[in-house]
């Protein structure tokens, strides 16, 4: 039972261009979205959040959109850059209940110069 | 040191062994969790403390596991009678409390553990 899908095993994007990464969900008690980044050999580092009473989040290059009818949430990255070169996790939390994170397979997102 | 550090990095083991994998948190984080990742999956919940008590072990797979945190910093996870299918990276997480919104938990670089 995959409360958090990511369907996308990967995805290869052009340097300076949109990286656009997926993520849906069945929970509908979630009610926290995050996303995080891992480079191989390293722990998953925590890159943005939204909270769901939020449509989107921006922080820089990154920006989070969540759509909580579709029960869908996208990573937008602008510009990517080859540091952006990683695995990206998608992981959902109800806010008002349990601690634990729940994690998307992840993507593995290629930035080609 | 300033980060959650795991040890040992790597852990290769018999099956059937006994095994201990530790993790210190971030100074002052009262929060701590372990998660497994195996090969192509996102990380998987295993245990969440509180201080010293376990909040919430609703992921341990089965009573093989154990884990324990026994004056609120340092945390051992514990694994008996290993099985092949124990094989995975565990990883650790810490963060400064729980229910505040925007307290994202910061992972270590995991154990990876291989049982031959």
């Amino acid at each position: 039972d995959q409360q958090v899908k990511q369907n996308s095993p990967s995805l290869s994007v052009q340097e300076g261009r949109i990286s656009i990464l997926n993520c849906d969900y069945t929970n509908s008690m979630f009610d926290y979205f995050l996303w995080y980044k891992k480079y191989p050999a390293e722990g998953p580092t925590f890159l943005i959040s939204i909270s769901s009473i939020k449509d989107k989040n921006e922080d820089g290059r990154f920006t989070v959109f969540l759509n909580k009818s579709a029960k869908h949430l996208s990573l937008h990255i602008v510009p990517s850059q080859p540091g952006d070169s990683a695995v990206y996790f998608c992981a959902s939390r109800e806010l008002q209940g349990a601690q634990k994170l729940v994690f998307g397979q992840g993507t593995r997102l290629t930035i080609n110069p | 040191g300033a980060g959650v550090s795991q040890t040992p990095s790597n852990k290769v083991t018999e099956k059937g062994k006994y095994v201990e994998l530790r993790c210190d948190p971030i100074s002052g984080h009262t929060a701590l969790y372990w998660y497994r990742q195996s090969l192509g999956q996102g990380p998987e919940f295993l245990i969440y403390f509180q201080g010293t008590g376990a909040a919430d072990d609703s992921g341990l797979p089965n009573d093989r596991f154990f884990a324990v945190r026994p004056e609120g910093s340092v945390s051992t996870l514990k694994i008996q009678r290993t099985e092949r299918g124990d094989s995975a990276v565990y990883l650790c997480a810490s963060s400064p409390s729980q229910n505040r919104v925007g307290t994202e938990a910061f992972f270590g670089q995991g154990t990876r553990l291989t049982v031959v």
